[in-house]
């Protein structure tokens, strides 16, 4: 059973659309996380929400908007995708905060914009 | 300057050969220090997690922290084929959500 889940694994799409990317984690932690993977293996830190509670967002476009209806699951919705979107996004889960036992990953959306 | 400086490699080393990877930060507030194996298309993976300053040993694995020096090792002995793959440091503050990532060394362990 998988504990940090992401769908669709991968997204070929065009410039101008609107996308979105689900998560979901069975292992019962408070906080969830969005970070962007670009080509270099980067890992940049987007979002992130403690028991539905929006609690860091970086410097990120107006266009990427994170919802989390409950603490097992964070969505990303992209509106109007541009070139540079494309990266590999990756949800992930702590217990509370990262210094309980880092991060549980999951396996990453890749994300090509055409 | 970034966070946490940590080369890119490539690192290519022979299988059995002791593979040694660092990271440097400048945040004296960082105690909590973490290695992540990351395989080809897929997600990281935690590999170490220490506090604090000294070493910490699990199998092949040894991780090392001094924080006098802003410094943190992974050493791979006996290196083997399976471990080629991307090996991210990674660190955070007490009380901190955020977790700080280097860029990432890419290992290749030669048959």
């Amino acid at each position: 059973d998988t504990a940090v889940s992401q769908t669709p694994k991968y997204l070929v799409t065009q410039m101008g659309n609107d996308k979105s990317i689900k998560c979901e984690q069975n292992l019962g932690h408070d906080t969830m996380y969005w970070y962007k993977q670009d080509s270099k293996k980067f890992l940049k830190i987007m979002f992130s929400y403690n028991n539905k509670e929006l609690i860091i967002n970086e410097t990120v476009p107006n266009r990427f908007s994170p919802k989390s209806p409950d603490k097992a699951h964070l969505n990303l919705h992209i509106n109007s995708l541009e070139l540079g979107d494309s990266a590999v996004y990756f949800c992930a889960s702590s217990q509370r905060v990262a210094a309980d036992y880092g991060y549980t990953f999951g396996s990453g959306t890749r994300l090509t914009v055409v | 300057q970034k966070e946490v400086e940590q080369d890119p490699g490539p690192l290519s080393v022979p299988e059995g050969a002791i593979v040694s990877l660092n990271c440097t930060y400048s945040n004296s507030a960082f105690q909590y220090f973490m290695w992540y194996r990351q395989y080809s298309r897929k997600g990281p993976e935690l590999l170490m997690y220490t506090y604090s300053s000294g070493n910490k040993e699990d199998g092949r694995f040894t991780a090392q922290v001094d924080k006098s020096s802003k410094y943190i090792s992974l050493f791979i002995r006996d290196s083997q084929p399976s471990d080629s793959a991307t090996y991210l440091c990674a660190m955070s503050a007490s009380g901190d959500y955020k977790l700080s990532f280097g860029a990432g060394t890419t290992v290749t362990v030669r048959a």
